[in-house]
């Protein structure tokens, strides 16, 4: 079936620093890639939605200049926390489909944990 | 506007017992699917079912089945004879032909005692 991997699982970084997501589609073709935010005990917000060398759509109150997506190939996309601070502390999936509209599956990746001390 | 309703915050069982997990969603769409989804403390989201709009029969799949009422835009899930490794939060999503979005219900925390 359909792989998502993501990495790291985990980080720590410094307040101010910046921290990159990996989101990779191991055995399919992601068009579309979407990256989600999860704080405690939380469901899963949207952030944004990327297609394959397009900008990131963002949603609203989701900072673009804060939350860099990348998505520039069809099996990787990466999101870049950038001057992380704590409130940014979060768990953070992607989510690939292989193409555009309903009919196709949404496989997540295993989740980002990151802290900001 | 699509929304999905998890109004079963917390749910705590005995092992054995049956368990339903409610799930009621709004959407404007004509075809749309509903999924369920698992998340154990790990926090990875696994992937239990998906049903689209225009097939309203119900599923068993071992201990798990879900009742697909478009009357009701309900899409209800249950556990029959609870375990332990069933303790997680679940999730019911939705998307619709019109957005791109999966958009999740706030879900529920059930936490199955031995």
């Amino acid at each position: 079936g359909a792989v998502v991997s993501q990495h790291p699982s985990w980080v720590i970084c410094k307040s101010g620093t910046s921290v990159k997501i990996e989101c990779r589609s191991l055995d399919f073709q992601a068009t579309t890639m979407f990256w989600y935010r999860q704080f405690p005990k939380q469901s899963l917000m949207l952030m944004a939605t990327s297609n394959e060398g397009s900008k990131a759509t963002y949603e609203q109150g989701v900072e673009k200049d804060k939350f860099l997506i990348n998505h520039a190939s069809l099996t990787l996309s990466t999101l870049t926390v950038t001057s992380a601070h704590p409130e940014d502390s979060s768990f953070y999936i992607c989510s690939a489909r292989a193409g555009a509209g309903v009919g196709y599956g949404y496989t997540f990746g295993s989740g980002t944990r990151l802290t900001v001390v | 506007a699509q929304k999905v309703t998890q109004a079963q915050t917390e749910i705590s069982v005995v092992e054995k017992e049956d368990v339903t997990l409610d799930c009621v969603y709004e959407t404007r769409d004509t075809t749309y699917y509903l999924f369920w989804y698992k998340q154990p403390p790990s926090g990875e989201l696994v992937f239990l079912i998906r049903r689209n709009s225009f097939d309203e029969q119900n599923e068993i799949s071992g201990r798990y089945s879900w009742n697909f009422q478009k009357s009701t835009s309900s899409f209800n899930f249950t556990i029959t004879a609870s375990q332990v490794v069933d303790s997680a939060v679940y999730f019911c999503a939705l998307s619709g032909e019109n957005t791109d979005k999966l958009i999740f219900g706030t879900g529920t925390r059930l936490q199955v005692f031995p």
